[in-house]
């Protein structure tokens, strides 16, 4: 079946500084693939999708390339703030139209 | 326009009790997924209702249930309660087409006791 992989967390970052969160995905086919965003007390935001292999999806400064050849789908951000503090799920919907989310990575982001 | 509205935001069931949740989704949308979260689990898929059908289904037991209505209004119903399914329920809806975004409630946290 289909599967999502991320780093384990949590990522604990100094404002302004570079962020990577690992995604690796395996499913069949051509999935596409998402990165979401949970804040606290919240429920999930999409954050960014890519459907095809070398799309690239960008939203509030968060960047993600789809490499099909490595099957993976990083997050990075040039400069985090504090108020980026949250959860990230990386995910993909395949042929069966069910969405397989990852674990999850928490980020804190220390002033 | 309005998000995806869960209710009630909080519960407190004993074991053995059952439970309905509801999830209203974003106007137009008739896709309704739910989802189990949990800090030793993750997020996990429990059914997707899809024009009042069961289109696909997780891997719970049988005393987790779902239905849809006409309006695509959701609702989900566990039954038995057991301590472990103590847990963020998060509902979802979309199109129904495989590259649309889901839009997610607020999600309703059920405690058992």
């Amino acid at each position: 079946g289909n599967s999502v992989t991320q780093m384990e967390g949590p990522v604990t970052l100094s404002e302004e500084a570079f962020l990577t969160i690992n995604c690796t995905y395996t499913a069949t086919g051509y999935p596409s693939l998402f990165w979401y965003v949970q804040y606290p007390g919240e429920g999930l935001q999409l954050l960014l999708k890519a459907t095809k292999a070398d799309d690239k999806g960008s939203n509030k400064g968060f960047e993600a390339t789809y490499r099909k050849e490595t099957t993976s789908f990083h997050l990075e951000k040039g400069s985090v703030q504090v108020s980026d503090s949250a959860v990230y799920f990386c995910a993909l919907i395949g042929g069966s139209y069910i969405p397989t989310f990852g674990r999850g990575t928490s980020l804190i982001v220390h002033p | 326009k309005a998000g995806v509205t869960q209710t009630p935001r909080y519960l407190i069931k004993t074991r053995g009790q059952q439970v309905t949740l509801s999830c209203s989704p974003i106007s137009g949308h008739r896709s309704v997924s739910w989802y189990q979260q949990t800090p030793g689990q993750g997020l996990q898929f429990l059914f997707e209702y899809f024009s009042e059908t069961q289109r696909n289904k997780g891997n719970f037991p049988g005393r987790f249930s779902g239905r849809q209505f006409s309006n695509s209004r959701s609702e989900m119903n566990v039954s038995t309660l057991e301590l472990g399914d103590s847990a963020l329920y998060l509902c979802a809806s979309s199109g129904g087409d495989r590259d649309t975004e889901a839009f997610f409630g607020q999600g309703t946290r059920l405690t058992v006791v």
